[in-house]
């Protein structure tokens, strides 16, 4: 079945840009939307965002003006980059499989599988 | 944003008892030229990622013990387990996906009494 493997820094400065990356291994990146998660320490979870392999993307937002999340289907992978970081960014990031649907127009995700995830703390 | 308010924060309950969690979004995540609730319920136990459960309010997701049932139209929302098992301590969310940016609840801790 489908596995999702996040990878990159776990520490990142203040100020800085934070870039992780999700390996899919067990089956193809296409056909299907693609999103970042996060989980604050202790906290709920917030979504970051999509895209699709043809590269259309989604942002929430909130964080629309700090976010890329980009796709390489050569190597069955894809991105997310956060700029600008604060401590306020510091939390364990997830990528999962959308399982979408469209309402009015857009498309729209819940989630399944998820990767491990990975906790990116921001400090100097 | 939609707001989803999950309730009670905490529940603790006996094993093998039915354990009843709520969740109440802001706006009605049903959509009349569909009829589904565009709701889905997830686990998460510590150190692991969620889990999906449930999917269009009530759909069960392959694998997903018979145990586990999702109830609830329009803004409110019930995630059942009729008889706690051990492995069911976890945290549960909701989650709307009737409108762009997709949101969660804030979780509900579900503990042994």
């Amino acid at each position: 079945q489908v596995q999702l493997q996040e990878s990159g820094p776990g520490l990142v400065k203040p100020s800085e840009t934070l870039s992780l990356t999700c390996t899919v291994s067990g089956g193809s990146i296409t056909s299907y939307y693609w999103s970042w998660i996060r989980q604050p320490p202790g906290k709920g979870l917030e979504w970051i965002g999509y895209i699709y392999y043809s590269g259309s993307a989604n942002y929430n937002p909130s964080l629309k003006s700090r976010v890329t999340i980009s796709v390489d289907t050569s190597k069955n992978q894809f991105s997310l980059k956060l700029t600008s970081v604060t401590a306020a960014d510091t939390a364990v990031y997830y990528c999962a499989r959308g399982r979408m649907t469209m309402v009015r127009g857009v498309m729209v995700n819940w989630f399944d599988p998820w990767g491990q995830g990975t906790l990116v703390t921001v400090s100097s | 944003d939609i707001v989803m308010t999950q309730s009670p924060d905490s529940l603790a309950v006996s094993l093998g008892e039915r354990a009843t969690l709520n969740c109440k979004s802001s706006q009605s995540v049903l959509y009349s030229s569909t009829n589904n609730n565009y709701l889905a319920w997830y686990q998460q136990k510590p150190g692991q990622p969620p889990k999906l459960l449930i999917y269009w309010a009530s759909a069960r997701e392959s694998g997903v013990p018979d145990r586990f049932s999702g109830s609830g139209s329009g803004t409110d929302f019930t995630l059942t387990i009729s008889s706690l098992q051990a492995e069911d301590v976890a945290i549960y969310y909701c989650q709307q996906y009737y409108s762009t940016p997709q949101t969660f609840g804030q979780g509900t801790k579900l503990e042994i009494k």
